[in-house]
Formats: C-alpha cells, structure tokens, sequence
C-alpha cells in the first residue's frame, strides 16, 4: 500500500494561471481532506470529501478554489486564477471513515508557488 | 474559538536530556488531541493520541482538561527525535483536525 499520494510535489504557476492538485488516497479509504500550510503556520482545514460528495468545504475561500472526488479517479483541488497569496503547501489525507478513532493518513504535500 | 497553541517554534535539547514540548488548546468541550510528527523528507505521520494513553518511541502526553494542555514528553532524548512536531485537536467525533504552528525539535550531539 503506497500510502497517499499527491502529486506533484512542487508546482509552479504565474499569476492568472490556474493550479490543479492530485491526491490518491490510501487503498480502502473513502475520505479525503484538503490542508494548507502557509509559512510558519499549522495546517488549516479546507475540504472534506467523500466519494462525488463535498461534506463540508468550510474552510476553503468562497472564490477560486474547489474541490472535487470523482467516483474514478483522484481528488482534485483546483485554483482558478491563482495570486501570490496562494502559495504554500497543500496536504491531503484519507481515512477509512469520519471516526476520530480512525487516524488520518497524510500525503507528502504539493508545494505550489506563484511567481 | 477552537485553537491550539505550540509556544515554542524552536526547541534545541542534548541527547539524553528530558524533552518536553508544549501544546496547549482552547475548547470547551471534549476535545481529542494528537501529535503528529514529521521528519525529514518523510511525511506526516500520527505519533501519538491522548485515548490511546500508548508510548510511542518513547514519548507520552497527558490531557490535563484543568491546564487545557497536551504536552509530548521523553525522558532521554535520541538523535532521530529531530523532526517537526504538531499538536492538534479534533472536536468530540467531527473530523476536522485544527492544527498547532508546529515546533521544531533539535537534538544535539
């Protein structure tokens, strides 16, 4: 089991363009968040997702970003005409379900900067 | 508001020495805490959480709900602790886990 995967691992976009982040969960987990990490900050919730259902995407800003879990396929965070301010890590995890007892598994991040 | 705080960016300790880094938090319910560690070039990965009341590579912490604080502790620190450690804190069964800033852990030689 690989684990989570996202990629890439470092993404780099101008101003204007848009930015499209890939996450795999683990194998048997239906639940994947969506983090991101500005500098010198903790992670901070953006996205829920189950299977081709946003459960709660309190966290993610009202403009420019979605999110999406197709049925086949990876995860999807999407950045529409991204700004500088955009720039940070952003990590998926997955979980077989909602349980607090069942631990979030993290992916290693994709590191987007905006030039 | 929920919060969780790491007061310590940096914390450089001698092998061998005790190791305690500091997290506290700000809820008023029942909260379950975590600490997540990660080391270099490696992901992030659960280390610890207070319902397991488990020692991992021997580091523990305690829920003190009165001081509201979920300090890691290891008596006699290793080389290979030197990671990045993240306390965080999910709200009863929610899922969301809301994230300290993180400290930077330095063990030396």
């Amino acid at each position: 089991n690989a684990g989570v995967m996202q990629n890439p691992r470092h993404l780099v976009r101008r101003r204007g363009q848009e930015a499209r982040l890939r996450c795999s969960p683990m194998k048997g987990h239906s639940h994947v968040y969506w983090y991101r990490q500005l500098p010198e900050e903790g992670l901070k919730f953006m996205v829920y997702l189950q299977k081709e259902n946003i459960i709660d995407e309190s966290g993610m800003p009202k403009e420019r970003f979605s999110a999406e879990f197709p049925k086949e396929g990876p995860s999807i965070l999407r950045i529409q005409q991204v700004v500088r301010g955009d720039s940070a890590a952003y990590f998926c995890a997955s979980s077989p379900s909602r349980q607090s007892n069942q631990p979030q598994h993290f992916g290693d991040g994709t590191r987007l900067s905006i030039l | 508001a929920q919060r969780v705080t790491q007061p310590e960016k940096l914390l450089s300790v001698f092998k061998g020495a005790p190791v305690e880094l500091k997290c506290n938090y700000s809820y008023s319910g029942s909260p379950e805490l975590f600490w997540y560690v990660q080391y270099s070039r490696q992901r992030l990965q659960l280390l610890l959480r207070h319902i397991s009341r488990e020692s991992i590579k021997g580091f523990t912490a305690d829920l003190n709900k009165g001081e509201t604080s979920f300090h890691l502790k290891k008596p006699f620190a290793q080389e290979e602790d030197s990671a990045m450690y993240y306390c965080a804190l999910t709200p009863g069964s929610n899922y969301q886990l809301i994230w300290g800033a993180g400290t930077k852990l330095i063990i030396k030689p």
